[in-house]
């Protein structure tokens, strides 16, 4: 089982800025299958990213992903109001099980 | 648009069972992605519970709530189920479902997500 670990556990930041998230893999993500989530209170995760560096449909294009082997990051530039939540990484290379990393929380400083 | 939406969550004693369902609309080919149940316990992350092959022929489950849950669908009704016997307060969630990206794989990026339905384990 792929264990992800997500860093920080939370970043204080303010609109405008930019927030570098990382995800870390116990072992390689084969394939760079590796995908980012945003989730706000009381509603379902929202797939941004997929296989690492596509954004998904309607995602805008501050969102990016980076990364390969067990090292990951999310980097949102500038951010909006509206980007202030959680945000998971998950792997599907190998599965199962599919994992999630812990989360990391962007709040407003 | 493609909507998933579930149902059938609620309170539930130790012990006991529910079926959870997530209906799939605005979608012709839903028969050819594979479905991912994923639960999130108040105040936590998420956690995979469960998934189902476009085909229905491959099923997974977590270590946590194998031999317990079952999971199984329907295609002519576009609709996944999750049945939950032998329920744990540690089952306690929002219990989402969600699909493959790509069709014809078991295991993806979930591109879309139900709004979740909650249950309650408790006496």
């Amino acid at each position: 089982e792929i264990v992800l670990t997500q860093s920080p556990a939370t970043l204080s930041l303010s609109p405008g800025e930019t927030a570098t998230l990382s995800c870390g893999a116990s072992q390689t993500v084969s394939r760079s299958y590796l995908a980012w989530y945003q989730q706000k209170p009381g509603l379902a995760p929202r797939l941004l990213i997929y296989d690492t560096y596509n954004r998904a449909a309607d995602i805008p294009d501050r969102f990016s992903g980076s990364g390969s082997g067990t090292d990951f990051t999310l980097t949102i530039s500038g951010l909006e109001p509206e980007d202030f939540a959680v945000y998971y990484c998950q792997q599907y290379a190998t599965s199962p099980p599919l994992t999630f990393g812990g989360g990391t929380k962007v709040e407003i400083k | 648009e493609v909507l998933l939406l579930e149902s059938g969550g609620g309170l539930g004693q130790p012990g006991g069972s529910l079926r959870l369902s997530c209906a799939a609309s605005g979608i012709s080919t839903f028969r050819s992605y594979g479905v991912t149940w994923v639960r999130q316990a108040p105040g936590k992350g998420l956690e995979w519970v469960s998934s189902i092959s476009d085909s229905a022929t491959s099923t997974y489950y977590a270590d946590s709530v194998k031999g317990r849950f079952t999971i199984s669908r329907d295609h002519s009704k576009n609709t996944v189920h999750l049945q939950m016997n032998s329920l744990r307060a540690e089952d306690t969630a929002v219990y989402y479902c969600a699909k493959a990206l790509w069709s014809s794989y078991h295991f993806y990026a979930l591109d879309v997500w139900g709004r979740g339905t909650t249950v309650i384990v408790s006496s």
